[in-house]
């Protein structure tokens, strides 16, 4: 089955430094991944669309400058928190799109970011 | 853009009661939908996919219904159980997965 892995499961840090999320397809090639935050009691709402080679499509409200995705490859999206804030205290979870077969997202585990 | 709407956003049975969880969406065009539960704190367990081509999918006490053409998903959960307490999300499929805001259930001993 696909499974995909993230990394931090869970991370603090201090207001102003950087914080990296790494996605990875396991077993699987993944042309498209997804960025999801979910603040404590609300859904989980897409951030960024993460294109393997291209650069990631933002949702609207989202800051590009603030969180970087970068897909190098084809199993690894990372989503960088810059200047972090406690605002930005959430769980992110990544999913990621099988290139080849059934039409269906597989999620991470998800990383809990607190920021102090 | 599609929107997932998920009712009602809070439930509370005795256990042992039959429930019927529902979920609609605005943009029929979609791959499939996947409803999920989620625990305090926790990631997302996936519970039943129903591709757009099904009607129906089942899985122990659970049962997953889907009406494209009307943007409606029903999930019927049989006989719950205190364990069945946990927030279920609806998610649908086309070029992105969109979430409902969740149905948060509490199934009383």
């Amino acid at each position: 089955g696909a499974v995909v892995s993230q990394h931090p499961s869970w991370v603090i840090c201090k207001s102003g430094t950087s914080v990296k999320i790494e996605c990875r397809s396991l077993d699987f090639q993944a042309t498209t991944m997804f960025w999801y935050r979910q603040f404590p009691k609300q859904s989980l709402m897409l951030m960024a669309t993460s294109n393997e080679g291209s650069k990631a499509t933002y949702e609207q409200g989202v800051e590009k400058d603030k969180f970087l995705i970068n897909h190098a490859s084809l199993t690894l999206s990372t989503l960088t928190v810059t200047s972090a804030h406690p605002e930005d205290s959430s769980f992110y979870i990544c999913s990621a799109w099988k290139s080849t077969g059934a039409n269906v997202l597989t999620f991470g585990a998800g990383s809990r970011l607190t920021v102090l | 853009k599609q929107e997932v709407t998920q009712i009602p956003a809070a439930l509370s049975v005795p256990e042992g009661e039959n429930l019927v969880l529902n979920c609609s969406f605005t943009d029929s065009a979609i791959y499939n939908l996947q409803w999920f539960r989620q625990d305090p704190g926790k990631g997302l367990t996936s519970l039943l996919l129903i591709q757009s081509s099904q009607r129906e999918q089942t899985s122990g006490r659970l049962n997953a219904s889907l009406d494209k053409s009307s943007g409606r998903s029903t999930l019927y959960i049989a006989a719950s159980q205190p364990g069945d307490s946990a927030t279920y999300l609806c998610a649908v499929l086309n070029n992105d997965m969109r979430f409902g805001a969740g149905t948060r259930l509490t199934v009383k001993p």
